[in-house]
């Protein structure tokens, strides 16, 4: 079974510059979360979604980031305008279940952020 | 919202020898408990998860135990390995349906020493 895809896996902006991440979550799997990773730091949630729908975006800055999964399936997560504090590795996840509970989550390998 | 935290920073063991991490968590309606492991440039990985109606969990060389009175629980590796050298983050979530992202703790670096 194919795992969570992330592209890319790596992206150097500078400040003040608009920057895109792309989630291809597990087949069949109808939740996907996008998580960001500060260096030293265990991952936060920013948004999670089902099918199509936001279910929790509290965590997410919406002044600049905002996040899509249109069709359900891949999601995509955009940050404009990038600040220094945005550099870290996003995590994409997905889980199977709909209405819980104890839906096990798997993580794709992630995209470094620099933001210089 | 929820808060776990997660000791220590850092564990250094000899090679064989066991590993236990430890955390707490704040929010009692926290009725899920995964523990994921971190290789460098990796997306964490699950190793192990609890449930809050279970009080210990093994799988192989590995356990996990939760107290849920105490809101706190540990992950046990024993015969420890070379390749058992990662972060490792303790989680915790809400699961009913919905909303069931995981708060996660700092992590350990555990090192075995050969």
């Amino acid at each position: 079974e194919a795992g969570v895809a992330q592209s890319p896996r790596y992206k150097i902006i500078e400040k003040r510059q608009s920057v895109a991440f792309w989630c291809n979550p597990i087949s069949g799997h109808a939740t996907l979360y996008w998580y960001q990773q500060i260096l030293g730091q265990g991952p936060k949630l920013l948004i999670q979604f089902q099918n199509n729908g936001v279910v929790d975006d509290s965590q997410l800055p919406k002044d600049r980031f905002s996040a899509e999964r249109l069709k359900g399936v891949d999601s995509t997560l955009k940050i404009q305008p990038a600040k220094l504090e945005d550099s870290a590795v996003y995590l994409c996840a997905s889980s199977f279940g709909t209405s819980g509970p104890y839906n096990e989550q798997f993580f794709g390998p992630g995209t470094r952020l620099t933001v210089l | 919202g929820e808060n776990v935290e997660q000791h220590p920073s850092t564990l250094s063991v000899q090679e064989g020898d066991s590993a236990v991490i430890k955390c707490t968590y704040s929010d009692s309606a926290s009725n899920y408990f995964p523990w994921y492991k971190q290789e460098l440039g990796k997306g964490p990985q699950l190793i192990i998860d609890i449930r809050s109606n279970v009080g210990e969990k093994k799988d192989q060389r590995i356990a996990v135990t939760l107290n849920k009175t105490a809101k706190h629980f540990s992950l046990h590796i024993t015969e420890t390995q070379p390749e058992d050298s990662a972060v490792y983050f303790c989680a915790a979530s809400i699961q009913l349906g919905g909303a069931d992202g995981l708060t996660f703790g700092k992590g350990t670096h555990l090192i075995i020493q050969p």
